[in-house]
């Protein structure tokens, strides 16, 4: 099984700040990878996935952009955070399987 | 209408107690079920696909109805510890993603 790693676990940036966020995965090669975000009590919006090194599709237009420069990293980034931005989010990933593994989360508060 | 719809809940049952969630979604194409949980502030971990003919797993049984496009999930004896959200969870064969339902809390109460 694979397992997705992701830092910092919590932040506290502040309106108009820059951010990335970096998700790795381990376990397995050429997964498919996605960027979630979870507002408070509410469910699961897919934000990016990637099927490979470079590719990229966007679910919602947004301020955050996304990155793979290597298989098995994935970035989630803004050049000026909103306030709107404050969430949880999970990076996940999938291969061979149908399971979706998450990352522990990032903790992202917008001030 | 969302792709995949679930009763927010929370359901709030004594231990013991027999709980039942249902699930809902829109695109017929959908070819892959799952329900995971999520404890509070953590990542979502699979609990268990669902298969066609219906599957069980210790106290939890899941079920499909693709006629309906429906998917349920039962919870007998309810511990203190499945207190979690349940999110259902749908992938289609023309989609590399899956979606997902907001999720059902439950809390399970002594």
């Amino acid at each position: 099984s694979q397992t997705i790693h992701q830092w910092p676990a919590t932040l506290v940036q502040p309106v108009g700040s820059p951010l990335s966020l970096e998700c790795t995965v381990e376990g397995t090669s050429n997964p498919n990878l996605y960027w979630y975000r979870q507002a408070a009590g509410r469910g699961l919006q897919l934000l990016f996935y990637s099927v490979g090194i470079g590719q990229i599709s966007s679910e919602v237009p947004q301020n955050l952009s996304a990155s793979r420069p290597q298989d098995r990293q994935f970035i989630l980034s803004s050049k000026k955070l909103l306030l709107s931005d404050s969430g949880f989010y999970l990076c996940a990933g999938r291969d061979n399987s149908h399971e979706q593994y998450f990352g522990p989360g990032t903790r992202l508060t917008v001030t | 209408r969302k792709e995949v719809e679930q009763d927010p809940g929370p359901f709030n049952v004594p231990e013991g107690a027999t709980v039942a969630f249902n699930c809902t979604y829109s695109n017929s194409a959908s070819q892959s079920f799952f329900w995971y949980r999520q404890d509070c502030r953590k990542e979502p971990k699979l609990l268990m696909s669902v298969y066609s003919s219906g599957n069980e797993d210790g106290r939890f049984t899941a079920q499909l109805n693709r006629a309906s496009q429906y998917i349920s999930l039962l919870i007998r004896d309810s511990k203190l510890s499945d207190s979690a959200t349940y999110l259902c969870v749908v992938k289609s064969w023309n989609n590399n993603d899956m979606r997902f339902g907001a999720g059902t809390r439950l809390t399970v109460k002594p």
